[in-house]
């Protein structure tokens, strides 16, 4: 079987920086994405990586250590916008599900 | 044009009812998706269609019926209804189904009541 596991909540301040980590267990690996969904909005895409490192993408960051099964998104400067649920999630070894972590809540506090 | 357009944006329907629910997108991708999310969970996957052909039913009910009348539209036909399933119906696609795709852009979502 296939599963990610992520926190349920982080909470850090405005300006400050936040990594979130997702470790994930499947039976074949295409890469590891990232989205972002605030409340009663759509998830929306924020990165991907495939291979092991560190992918820049302005404020966000993503990293993945494929050896180690693990990666995180990392976000800088935050913002209080950045407030929002963030998902972690790898597609199956058909290539044809994604299948998503669930989820961690980040509260950005001023 | 990146966007992935559901409509309705909200709908209640009675139990005994018959609806659709209707996504669109005009970027030539060429897999698209139906997803069920419940409040503070993440999405779950119901369907995909690749290449307009059904490629994956995750064992959901009868009672939604998924359609994709050509490359851009997708369709999930609701009738028989239980409260439980009221929830927000994703509607997403990608450029296409194969290994690699990495990126799915999502619809805003059909929030759905049963009462």
């Amino acid at each position: 079987g296939q599963s990610l596991e992520q926190p349920s909540e982080v909470t850090a301040v405005e300006g400050a920086i936040v990594q979130i980590n997702c470790t994930y267990q499947t039976s074949g690996f295409y890469g590891l994405s990232w989205y972002q969904q605030h409340d009663g909005g759509a998830p929306t895409f924020l990165s991907y990586n495939a291979l092991d490192g560190l992918e820049e993408t302005g404020r966000f960051s993503s990293f993945l250590s494929r050896s180690d099964s693990y990666g995180y998104l990392l976000l800088q400067e935050l913002q209080m916008k950045d407030s929002a649920s963030y998902f972690c999630a790898v597609r199956d070894t058909g290539g044809f599900k994604t299948i998503f972590g669930a989820g961690t809540r980040l509260f950005v506090k001023a | 044009d990146t966007e992935v357009t559901q409509t309705p944006k909200h709908l209640v329907m009675g139990m005994t009812n018959k609806k659709s629910l209707k996504c669109e997108q005009h970027m030539g991708h060429r897999a698209m998706y139906w997803y069920k999310q419940k409040a503070k969970k993440p999405p779950e996957l119901m369907f995909v269609y690749s290449y307009e052909k059904l490629s994956i039913n995750e064992s959901v009910p009868s009672r939604f019926s998924p359609e994709c009348p050509n490359s851009s539209l997708l369709n999930l036909h609701l009738h028989a209804l239980q409260p439980e399933d009221s929830a927000l119906y994703l509607c997403a696609s990608s450029q296409d189904p194969g290994q690699g795709t990495r990126e799915a852009f999502f619809g805003q979502g059909t929030r759905l009541t049963v009462v």
